[in-house]
């Protein structure tokens, strides 16, 4: 199975502030078709998951520009140019690549 | 307006059934892979199941390889997760997600708890 490896599992932020959230994969997430099948969702307090990014820097429909992802092969990028308070929650990146599709740990993200 | 709508979650002994249903709407459901996403209490997210669109392909974990069955019923724009043998370990909130390799839209969750 594919492994998601992310860090930091914990990312304590000033609001208004960056942050940044890695994502590795233990195999490349390159489809044949030639596409990158890497999500990223957020998941606030007591709700269920929502896709931000899909295909590695695509950002879904209402997602607030603010959020980017980036990376290609095994290696991922989850950016917050500043982060808001609604930003608080578990983020999760996910490959779509292989199967059993599997999710990184999660990262927590909390106002300092 | 896309909604999943899970129900079927309930408190079952280890070794029992149990049949999680998805009604899905706002959306042509049989152009979509369907999935099953789970997630213990405290824990983060597993994915379960996924179904192709006409039910010719069906993809597990290795967990429950064997004692779940995902299945899904187009005319009625429904997908489903029978469960059997369960065991404490299959207790978690199951999400009922569309698509097959990034999921777009998310049900709220239908609690299952394996407990004596």
């Amino acid at each position: 199975d594919v492994v998601m490896t992310q860090s930091p599992l914990s990312l304590p932020v000033t609001l208004g502030q960056p942050a940044s959230i890695s994502c590795r994969s233990s195999q490349s997430l390159v489809y044949s078709d030639g596409n990158t099948y890497l999500s990223w969702f957020q998941q606030r307090p007591g709700q269920s998951p929502r896709r931000l990014i899909n295909k590695v820097s695509n950002r879904d429909s209402g997602v607030p520009d603010r959020f980017s992802g980036s990376g290609s092969g095994s290696d991922f990028t989850l950016k917050i140019s500043r982060v808001e308070a609604e930003d608080v929650g578990v983020y999760y990146c996910m490959q779509g690549t292989h199967w059993p599709r599997t999710f990184g740990q999660g990262t927590k993200v909390e106002i300092k | 307006e896309v909604q999943l709508v899970e129900s079927g979650g309930d408190l079952v002994q280890p070794g029992g059934s149990l049949r999680l249903s998805c009604a899905a709407s706002g959306f042509t459901f049989r152009t979509y892979w369907m999935t099953w996403v789970r997630q213990a209490p405290g824990k983060g997210l597993e994915w379960v199941a996924s179904m192709k669109q006409d039910g010719s392909e069906e993809y597990y974990v290795g967990s429950v390889r064997g004692r779940f069955t995902i299945s899904r019923d187009n005319a009625k724009n429904s997908v489903y997760l029978q469960m059997n043998s369960l065991r404490a370990e299959d207790t978690a909130v199951y999400y009922c997600a569309r698509g097959g390799y990034g999921y777009s839209y998310w049900g709220q969750g239908t609690q299952v708890t394996v407990s004596s």
